[in-house]
């Protein structure tokens, strides 16, 4: 399978504590996103990476989310001190990159449970 | 108000139906419009993506899209049990050089009966 693959997939924690999620994204892909859902709504964008350079970061990123993706390959996303309101799916997607448009496909998500 | 409303739902059809999801924006600089079916507790799965307004064909989905009217559409044909998911919509503008973060409706449950 040569789809983006997120570890874990589930993640249960108790506040406070810190976390730390991968993904890799499909071979040859150089832009990888990171996104949030909640129960009940569509993904929210985070962040995104051009291969390992972070170029955009939403304001929903707290200053606790920190994100890498170190030479362009994988990326961590990590949750410090975390609160029950992170509880969420975070999904990665990776993209090819240029063209007109920027196809995205998406990982299984790692779903994160804060007590 | 979001940029992009959708009808959560849940929607409940007979098998064999033809089934219209919809979606309506408000960001004129949308230009590249997906639609994605997410299963429960999976990640999102890319059904189609269109740039231009009119309709595009694949198999037993059409996607439809009305840059006029900010409107576009997901139509399932033949509609079986196995469409029973989650419909998202996701748009972004075209950046020449930069990401294209998509902006998600809240999606569309779809239930579809035997």
């Amino acid at each position: 399978d040569t789809g983006v693959s997120q570890d874990p997939r589930h993640k249960i924690t108790k506040r406070g504590q810190n976390v730390t999620f991968r993904c890799d994204p499909i071979s040859e892909h150089n832009r990888l996103y990171w996104y949030r859902q909640t129960l009940g709504q569509g993904p929210e964008f985070l962040t995104y990476f051009q291969n390992e350079a972070q170029l955009e970061k939403s304001r929903l990123l707290s200053d606790r989310f920190s994100a890498e993706r170190p030479k362009g390959s994988f990326s961590t996303l990590e949750i410090q001190r975390t609160e029950q309101g992170d509880s969420a799916m975070y999904l990665c997607a990776s993209s090819r990159g240029g063209g007109r448009g920027d196809t995205q496909y998406f990982g299984p998500g790692t779903r994160l449970t804060v007590l | 108000q979001k940029e992009v409303e959708q009808d959560p739902g849940p929607l409940s059809v007979p098998e064999g139906a033809i089934v219209s999801l919809n979606c309506t924006y408000s960001n004129s600089a949308f230009q590249y419009f997906m639609w994605y079916r997410q299963y429960s507790r999976k990640g999102p799965e890319l059904l189609m993506y269109t740039y231009s307004s009119g309709n595009k064909e694949d198999g037993r989905f059409t996607a439809q899209v009305d840059k006029s009217s900010k409107y576009i559409s997901l139509f399932i044909r033949d509609s079986q049990p196995s469409d029973s998911a989650t419909y998202l919509c996701a748009m972004s503008p075209i950046l020449t050089g930069g990401g294209n973060k998509l902006t998600f409706g809240t999606g569309t449950q779809l239930k579809v009966e035997l």
